[in-house]
């Protein structure tokens, strides 16, 4: 497709269970981001990766939370026992390279039980 | 530590008014400063970026400033129109990292 993409749109489990989140890049580029974003704030930075590895994962709040980006192109977000104030739109974005425009997907809501 | 604060956090206008949306940052060491669109329940469209070494950005209606010493930009929409309505989030980068640090946003609503 023509712009980032997150799968699924809306996640809906119970506390303690564990959730994977999906991105698909813009083709072709290198930079990809993760952010979390509460309701009525703006979007925190989680991880960010250049290529296949994390170049910055100051932003992932405790080791429940883990990303991985095997072959460069698709990401996944995955977090372990999840709890309630896991609950946010998590979204996902790419860019061509370091100093360039971030292009956001639509997130995923992720709803804790 | 960067933190970043938009003013006003909300603003309800008639249809052709002229706006000020305000993003302040307490770290002036910028890279760049962003500013956004979203519309709810979606993710962000980028509208302007600003090099910290620039004044000023301008897209159609849409002309956004930097004064980086001061920390603050401001981004200006003439002729508002009820398509404008959303939330604009600013953000600024840093030197050495690509993350971005974003405002809490502006909620618009511009009414016919």
């Amino acid at each position: 497709g023509a712009g980032v993409s997150q799968t699924p749109s809306n996640k809906v489990t119970e506390k303690g269970k564990y959730v994977e989140l999906r991105c698909d890049p813009i083709s072709g580029h290198t930079a990809l981001y993760w952010y979390r974003q509460s309701l009525g704030q703006g979007p925190e930075f989680l991880i960010y990766f250049q290529g296949t590895g994390a170049a910055d994962d100051s932003g992932l709040p405790n080791d429940r939370f883990f990303a991985v980006r095997p072959e460069g192109s698709v990401s996944t977000l995955k977090i372990q026992r999840t709890e309630r104030g896991d609950s946010a739109v998590y979204l996902c974005a790419s860019s061509l390279g370091s100093n360039q425009p971030q292009h956001f997907g639509d997130g995923t809501r992720l709803s804790i039980l | 530590k960067q933190e970043v604060t938009q003013i006003p956090a909300a603003l309800s206008v008639p249809e052709g008014e002229n706006l000020v949306l305000n993003c302040s940052f307490t770290d002036s060491a910028i890279y760049n400063l962003q500013w956004f669109r979203q519309d709810p329940g979606k993710g962000l469209t980028s509208l302007l970026l600003i090099q910290s070494s620039q004044r000023e950005q301008t897209s159609g209606r849409l002309n956004a400033s930097l004064d980086k010493s001061s920390g603050r930009s401001t981004l200006y929409i003439a002729a508002s129109q009820p398509g404008d309505s959303a939330t604009y989030l600013c953000a600024v980068r840093g030197h050495n990292t690509d993350k971005l640090i974003f405002g809490t946003g502006t909620r618009l609503q511009v009414f016919p």
